[in-house]
């Protein structure tokens, strides 16, 4: 089964403080992860995907297969951060599409 | 359109209704989802067209739900009877290219259905 688990419902940090947002995986499978993000009042949208590699808004995620995690760090949070973060898998690249999304954090950043 | 569109934003059907949601995806987009987020929670995978058929639709979370996209462009989910427990928002999402790497999902602003 495909499983995406985020255990932190709520998280809350003070503004320029570090932040991680933990998120694993069960796949076994190769995994394409995501962190999906939704401001206030603003649709989900693709915050980043591991196979960029890249920072977004200063985010970073690094996959590591051997914990199975793909944690969202940043190491000074934002008041403008503040959003239900989702970490999402998606499977099955060559028979369809599918994406599993975690139950989500929501994210505080206290000014 | 420059992003997926979904109506209506808001919909309040009494038990028993049916209901028909409407999705606009990004031109183009050969891949369309379906999804359902409940209060709280993340979104739930419900089912997927590429182009126009349905390749999976085992999310469907009873007989009642019933999606289509005929012609692989807009799509719509239905919901017959409606239930209660079916309130929640019901999201839209497309994808470019069918199992390509990396590729991801855009998402509309969701239905929220209200059933009363």
């Amino acid at each position: 089964a495909q499983r995406v688990t985020q255990p932190e419902k709520l998280l809350s940090v003070f503004k320029g403080a570090p932040v991680e947002l933990k998120c694993n995986y069960s796949y076994s499978g190769s995994p394409e992860l995501f962190w999906y993000v939704q401001y206030s009042r603003q649709r989900l949208q693709l915050l980043l995907r591991h196979i960029s590699r890249e920072s977004i808004k200063g985010f970073t995620a690094d996959l590591n297969k051997g914990e199975t995690s793909f944690h969202l760090k940043k190491p000074f949070a934002q008041e403008e951060d503040s959003a239900m973060y989702y970490c999402a898998l998606k499977w099955g690249a060559n028979t369809g599409n599918q994406f599993y999304f975690g139950t989500g954090t929501s994210l505080t950043v206290i000014p | 359109g420059a992003g997926v569109s979904q109506s209506p934003r808001y919909k309040v059907a009494k038990r028993g209704q049916d209901v028909a949601l409407r999705c606009d995806p990004i031109s183009g987009h050969v891949s369309l989802f379906w999804y359902q987020q409940a209060l709280g929670q993340g979104p739930e995978f419900l089912t997927y067209f590429q182009n126009e058929a349905q390749l999976d639709k085992s999310g469907l979370p009873s007989d009642r739900f019933f999606a289509e996209r005929p012609e692989g462009s807009v799509s719509t989910l239905k919901i017959q009877r409606t239930q209660q427990e079916d309130s929640a928002v019901y999201l839209c999402a497309s994808s470019r290219l069918q199992g390509s790497v990396g590729s991801p999902l855009h998402f509309g602003n969701g239905t929220r259905l209200t059933v009363t």
